[in-house]
């Protein structure tokens, strides 16, 4: 499969837990993307990887949030303390840098925080 | 940071007719525009982009034009059938960045195409 997948495509937690979700970009992809998309609403950026580098974060990723790329390959991002408001679909995105920056998304983690 | 606009957030027409979705941006720097189709639970698809090089592309019934002095891009669809029902989404990066890399969306157009 050359598309961008994301693991677990749902998600039902209860408040304080904590959460991780898994992104796996186009193998030849070096740029990795994390948004945010509440229901009515465009994806919102959260941070970005270059290889295995975070290069930026949204003011919308508190504390509780967290974000990794060690190898350059995969990615995680970690929900710590859920909170109600966490309650969204989170995408993944990859890009090729040389590549004319073209996006392309995985299906997203939708999470339910109850 | 880049700040777009999208109307009308929503459109409905008949089917074979034409549809256009209009974006402004307001960032100067920005090079690059694409527009994404997203179906109900799905993932955002590319159906067009276009850079601040041309005027306007176009891909079979989609085409988009962009106007860099108004700070404006339009995504026109022709002869609309009803598998064209979905979001649409303009974007454009935060170049302020360096890296074209970050995209700031709108805020979506639900377009309905009717028989």
């Amino acid at each position: 499969d050359t598309g961008v997948s994301q693991d677990p495509r749902h998600k039902i937690t209860k408040r304080g837990q904590n959460v991780t979700f898994r992104c796996d970009p186009i193998s030849e992809h070096n740029r990795l993307y994390w948004y945010r998309q509440t229901l009515g609403q465009g994806p919102e950026f959260l941070t970005y990887f270059q290889n295995e580098a975070q290069l930026e974060k949204s003011r919308l990723l508190s504390d509780r949030f967290s974000a990794e790329r060690p190898k350059g390959s995969f990615s995680t991002l970690e929900i710590q303390r859920t909170e109600q408001g966490d309650s969204a679909m989170y995408l993944c995105a990859s890009s090729y840098s040389g590549g004319g920056e073209t996006q392309y998304f995985g299906p997203g983690t939708r999470l339910l925080v109850l | 940071g880049e700040n777009v606009e999208q109307h009308p957030s929503t459109l409905s027409v008949q089917e074979g007719d034409s549809a256009v979705i209009k974006c402004t941006y307001s960032d100067s720097a920005s090079n690059y525009f694409p527009w994404y189709k997203q179906e109900l639970g799905k993932r955002p698809q590319l159906i067009i982009d276009i850079r601040s090089n041309v005027g306007e592309k176009k891909d079979q019934r989609i085409a988009v034009t962009l106007n860099k002095t108004a700070k404006h891009f339009s995504l026109h669809i022709t002869e609309t059938q009803p598998e064209d029902s979905a979001v649409y989404f303009c974007a454009a990066p935060d170049d302020r960045t360096g890296t074209a890399s970050k995209l700031t969306f709108g805020t979506g157009t639900r377009l309905q195409v009717t028989l």
